[in-house]
């Protein structure tokens, strides 16, 4: 199977700490994204990083690549409650395969 | 939800019915998708389409059949073949081009039969 597998299942960090959740996979990429599920509801896309890159940005979030080990990573600095939620990465080579998800939970 | 639309939200049958979800887009999106996610997992692809009137089978397709008359339009009959129907249905939808996009989400259809 393709499919991502994130690592941990489940995260518990006070507010202002960072997090941070990491993906590994299993064969090639077009690319990597990184999807955001709040309890009950759908998956919004948070962050796309193509097999050619390495380390991308978008405000608190920054992921990074590495096609060498199969991986990728997370992180959100200076979490906030808001954050709390399920990550999901996807793999996308033809078709989407979606991991098992880290749970995050941050306290306020 | 970013243009996509699912009815209902929630949806109660009996066992040995067939129930159809609804899966709408106004997005002009070539795309779209039915995933399956039960409770604590990850979402595992049933179907998929790239164009109107073709559709592919994914990971998890027995027991369930959609059909691709519109672009806007992905309906999703999950029948009494289907074992555990019982799940957290998603849609989605994105463009197709040979540069790489996201995938945007409907809100869900959470399905239970007894």
């Amino acid at each position: 199977s393709q499919q991502g597998e994130e690592d941990p299942q489940a995260l518990s960090i006070q507010e202002g700490e960072n997090a941070t959740m990491n993906c590994s996979y299993k064969t090639s990429i077009n690319n990597l994204q990184w999807y955001r599920q709040n309890s009950g509801r759908g998956l919004v896309h948070l962050i796309l990083i193509r097999s050619n890159e390495r380390e991308k940005h978008s405000g608190r979030l920054r992921v990074t690549l590495d096609t060498s080990k199969k991986s990728s990573s997370l992180l959100i600095t200076a979490s906030r409650a808001a954050d709390t939620a399920s990550y999901f990465c996807a793999t996308d080579f033809n078709k989407f395969y979606f991991g098992s998800g880290t749970k995050l939970n941050v306290k306020p | 939800d970013g243009g996509i639309t699912q009815s209902p939200k929630y949806l109660f049958r009996k066992e040995g019915q067939n129930v159809t979800l609804s899966c709408e887009q106004n997005l002009n999106h070539d795309a779209m998708y039915w995933y399956r996610q039960d409770p604590g997992q990850g979402l595992r692809l049933i179907y998929y389409s790239q164009i109107v009137n073709d559709f592919q089978k994914g990971d998890i397709a027995e027991g369930y059949s959609v059909s691709r008359e519109k672009k806007e339009s992905f309906p999703l009959t999950v029948t009494s073949a289907q074992k555990n129907p019982t799940a957290f249905y998603l849609c989605a939808s994105r463009i197709v081009d040979r540069d790489s996009y996201e995938q945007y989400f409907g809100p869900g259809t959470r399905l239970t039969v007894t």
